[in-house]
């Protein structure tokens, strides 16, 4: 199976700030990683797919990149409403896996 | 516009069959470009993949809940189908379905990853 590494896997930061978190995968998934974010209560909403395209509708503050192992998302400018839980998934190979998570709380 | 929801008993007792049913409305459940999907999440925890269907009945699982599980489809009904035997208290968590949303031509192929889920159904192992 393939892993997926989320750091940090918690992040404190404030409205306003820029903030990044890694996802690394365990081998090569070329761009099929896709990112979700999951509010408390609520189904994970699809954020980007093949590493980088922006989903229908997600705020282009959201940004993706990276291929091969490493993969990065990036928020550019937090607003309150993104303070959730990041999970990246791997589309390469059954089975699916997701990294461990990545909780976003407000500074 | 493509819609699912989940069902099934929200109480299920050690040693038995767990059982959901996700039913898909907004398009035919045969017409579309997805994979149709489960995925768990224990409580507090991280989002677990349980396993797909295609369409044509073909099947791929989580390998830690192969030997347990069972995913169908009922095109006639516009649903897939879930079922886990022999649960234990590991088991409760909330349920979701999802679809997998791809695209493939003669010479291009895009996964788009699951942009259409389910609300999530908890369902707790307990006797």
């Amino acid at each position: 199976d393939i892993q997926l590494t989320q750091s940090p896997s918690f992040l404190s930061a404030s409205v306003g700030d820029r903030v990044t978190i890694t996802c690394r995968a365990s081998q090569g998934i070329s761009s099929y990683l896709v990112w979700y974010q999951q509010k408390p209560g609520k189904a994970p909403n699809l954020l980007i797919y093949g590493a980088s395209t922006l989903q229908s509708g997600v705020p282009s503050r959201f940004s993706g990149s990276g291929s091969g192992t490493e993969f990065t998302l990036t928020i550019s400018s937090l607003q309150p409403e993104d303070f959730a839980t990041y999970y990246c998934q791997q589309l390469h190979t059954y089975p699916r896996t997701f990294g461990q998570g990545t909780k976003l709380e407000i500074k | 516009q493509l819609q699912l929801q989940e069902s099934g008993p929200g109480l299920v007792k050690p040693s038995e069959t767990l059982s959901l049913t996700c039913t898909v409305s907004g398009d035919s459940i045969s017409n579309t470009f997805y994979y149709w999907g489960w995925i768990r999440q224990p409580p507090g925890k991280g989002l677990e993949w349980i396993g797909n269907i295609y369409h044509s009945g073909s099947t791929y699982y989580n390998p830690s809940l192969k030997s347990r599980v069972t995913i169908s489809i009922d095109t006639s009904k516009n649903q897939f189908s879930l079922k886990l035997s022999s649960v234990t208290a590991a088991d409760t968590a909330v349920y979701y379905c999802g679809g997998e949303h791809y695209y493939r031509s003669k010479n291009y192929y895009q996964i788009y990853g699951m942009d259409v889920w389910g609300q999530g159904t908890t369902v707790t192992v307990s006797s």
